[in-house]
């Protein structure tokens, strides 16, 4: 067990506020990444982080930003929510080896804007 | 846009029976994994397939990457009520992020 944590499980907030998601994990893990789950687009990339204060943009980032200021933290925000970014979101970390490396997922956020 | 296609979308099958879930893209991918998926939980990881032509085998389910790197086959072998979920296929672009197909939610019925 990769030991990945994301917080809050469910949040319905109100458009235009801000909401900050955070995933939390307990092996040191360098990469560590942002996905978003909707019916019909499965899992779609947000953001991903290469090392403390590396991050860089996935396919949807618009409207996300993100921070890493520890290895074990790795913090989404949606800076104004609107009701297209209510979704189901992931965290996930990179393990394995070589080219069998792999996701491990944490067990999702269920964020609805209201 | 690299996209990678599954197919079918939905499938519900009897316990018993054989079944096969395709992941096709136009892209060439330096690997393939596939993930199962139940309600409420996050993806978890079945296997990695790095080499064109590959095959990988988990129990009852065999994982085949195309001889070009484009597309994979999943076949389950009599199937089972625990089979149940979302299965997701992702390719790899460069060395440090995934793509991932839409899924395919596969029912067995006891």
């Amino acid at each position: 067990d990769a030991g990945i944590t994301q917080s809050p499980r469910h949040k319905v907030t109100e458009t235009g506020t801000p909401v900050t998601l955070r995933c939390h994990q307990t092996e040191n893990h360098r990469y560590m990444y942002w996905y978003r789950q909707d019916p019909g687009h499965g899992l779609r990339l947000i953001h991903y982080s290469y090392g403390v204060k590396d991050t860089d943009k996935g396919e949807v980032s618009d409207g996300y930003s993100v921070s890493r200021s520890k290895t074990e933290d790795f913090l989404l925000t949606l800076e104004s929510a609107t009701s297209s970014q209510t979704s189901v979101y992931f965290c996930a970390i990179r393990s394995g080896q070589g080219p069998n490396y792999g996701y491990t997922f944490g067990s999702g956020t269920r964020l609805t804007v209201v | 846009t690299q996209l990678l296609e599954q197919s079918p979308q939905f499938l519900s099958i009897q316990e018993g029976e054989n079944l096969t879930v395709y992941c096709n893209s136009s892209s060439v991918f330096s690997s393939l994994q596939w993930y199962r998926q139940e309600p409420g939980e996050g993806p978890v990881l079945l296997v990695t397939v790095v080499t064109g032509g590959e095959v990988k085998k988990l129990k009852r389910l065999t994982f085949q990457f195309g001889d070009a790197r484009k597309d994979s086959s999943l076949h389950i072998t009599a199937a089972q009520p625990g089979d149940t979920g979302l299965y997701l296929c992702a390719g790899a672009l460069g060395t440090y992020k995934y793509i991932f197909g839409t899924g395919t939610r596969l029912k067995v019925l006891a």
